[in-house]
């Protein structure tokens, strides 16, 4: 069956970077597109971005262009997703996703909590 | 980018009652949305695709409709599993593909 599992939880300080992985398994890795969607504490899903994992080509949300990267391993069937020049506001839950068919996220990570703090 | 407006924001109803929270898009995107739902520290689950299409395993109480703008999502028959927020988000030919702002279901 198809599975996604992320890493651990961060803490970072302001300015730094992080990188998230998400482990892919039960499926082709390069047949399906993978996104990323972040949620804010108390607040709604956020789409951040999608990767072809055949080719590697993105397309990041206008609100994070610049900051992001989202790359993928295909030889471990892992998708990651840094993001740098972290602030307080990028306290968050990030969950990578699974196309079930184009732009529809059908299978879920378990969610990475990123708690960015002084 | 195309905005999501989901309404109402939260949302209370009482077991066996039909629910329906309504999406609107800032412009056409033909049937290109999907339905999800949240449960607290849980990830989101997809329950409809392409505006009516029910997840397979998704229990059929459950349903969507709509187009071009306007979108609908019901609950046929509250049940008290189905606490949860529950998210509206388009898709189509390009990204970006965002999500309404979420409605919380109360019971």
């Amino acid at each position: 069956q198809v599975q996604l599992v992320q890493s651990g939880a961060e803490v970072k300080k302001p300015g730094a970077s992080v990188k998230v992985s998400c482990k892919a398994s039960g499926y082709m890795f390069t047949s399906y597109y993978l996104h990323w969607v972040r949620q804010a504490p108390g607040q709604g899903l956020e789409w951040m971005g999608i990767i072809n994992p055949s080719g590697g080509s993105t397309t990041y949300a206008q609100n994070f262009q610049g900051r992001v990267t989202v790359t993928t391993d295909t030889s471990t069937s892992t998708l990651y997703m840094e993001l740098s020049s972290l602030r307080s506001d990028d306290t968050a839950v990030y969950y990578c996703a699974r196309d079930l068919a184009a732009g529809v996220l059908g299978y879920w990570g378990q969610g990475t909590l990123v708690t960015v703090s002084s | 980018d195309i905005q999501m407006t989901q309404s109402p924001s939260s949302l209370s109803a009482s077991v066996g009652d039909r629910v329906t929270i309504t999406c609107q898009a800032s412009q056409d995107i033909g049937n290109y949305l999907n339905w999800y739902q949240q449960k607290p520290g849980k990830a989101p689950k997809l329950l409809i695709y392409h505006t009516s299409n029910v997840e397979i395993g998704v229990p059929s109480r459950f349903s969507g409709s709509g187009s071009g703008t306007v979108f609908s999502f019901s609950i046929s028959i509250l049940q008290p599993e189905d606490i949860a927020t529950y998210y509206c988000q388009h898709y189509g030919n390009l990204p970006p593909y965002s999500f309404g702002q979420g409605t919380k279901l109360e019971i």
